[in-house]
């Protein structure tokens, strides 16, 4: 098993772009979730999943879309990119939440001019 | 990788010495706690996790210890490696709760020194 992957690993983007960070998973797992690791701060979830066709917002939703169309995978949309975007991004999954291992994948790092 | 203005606690221990890290957790009606392992330019790792109705829970080589009247939760790694530098951090929660309300803390470097 491949895990959790994620593409790209890192991206610059300027001001206004839009693009879309790839997550996918091999585990079946139910449960899906982006995070965003900012220096000296903790993960703040942004979106997550409970199935296909369920998306609900995290803590920091602004700026971000997500779509669930299969299990395994769950793309995140910068729908216009701006600094404060600048962040390392975690995709992870689980089969049963959060009070289930999560396996996180090996991060985005999005710089935005 | 590093950040630019990140400014983490460090722990630094030799090769071979016991390592403990604290975290203090701020909800006390979060009954289920995370410690994860985060090496340089990875994601995070879980390491152990606990339930408020223990107060203790050992792995290979790690224990979590839980003090709910003071809200202090801590990691102890036995005969720390230099494998074991990273970035360690706790995450709050309660089983109960909905999935947005699943807290990280910001983290504890550990520097291991041969």
């Amino acid at each position: 098993n491949a895990g959790v992957t994620q593409t790209p690993k890192f991206q610059v983007l300027k001001t206004g772009q839009s693009m879309t960070l790839q997550c996918a998973q091999d585990m079946n797992h139910e449960y899906m979730s982006w995070y965003r690791q900012d220096p000296g701060m903790g993960l703040r979830l942004i979106h997550y999943s409970v199935g296909a066709g369920i998306t609900d917002q995290g803590e920091v939703p602004n700026g971000y879309n997500v779509s669930r169309s299969t299990t395994e995978d769950f793309p995140l949309r910068l729908l216009s990119a701006a600094p404060s975007q600048t962040s390392v991004y975690f995709c992870a999954s689980s089969s049963r939440g959060h009070t289930d291992t999560q396996y996180f994948g090996p991060g985005t790092r999005l710089t935005v001019l | 990788g590093e950040s630019v203005g990140l400014h983490l606690p460090t722990l630094s221990v030799q090769e071979g010495d016991n390592s403990i890290i604290n975290c203090a957790y701020s909800n006390s009606a979060s009954d289920y706690f995370i410690w994860y392992k985060q090496e340089s330019g990875k994601g995070p790792q879980f390491i152990i996790d606990i339930r408020s109705n223990m107060d203790k829970r050992q792995g290979q080589r790690v224990t979590v210890l839980l003090n709910k009247t003071v809200k202090h939760l801590s990691l102890q790694i036995a005969a720390t490696q230099p494998g074991d530098s990273a970035v360690y951090f706790c995450a709050e929660g309660a089983s109960t709760y909905n999935f947005n309300k699943f807290y990280f803390g910001s983290g504890t470097k550990l520097n291991v020194k041969p």
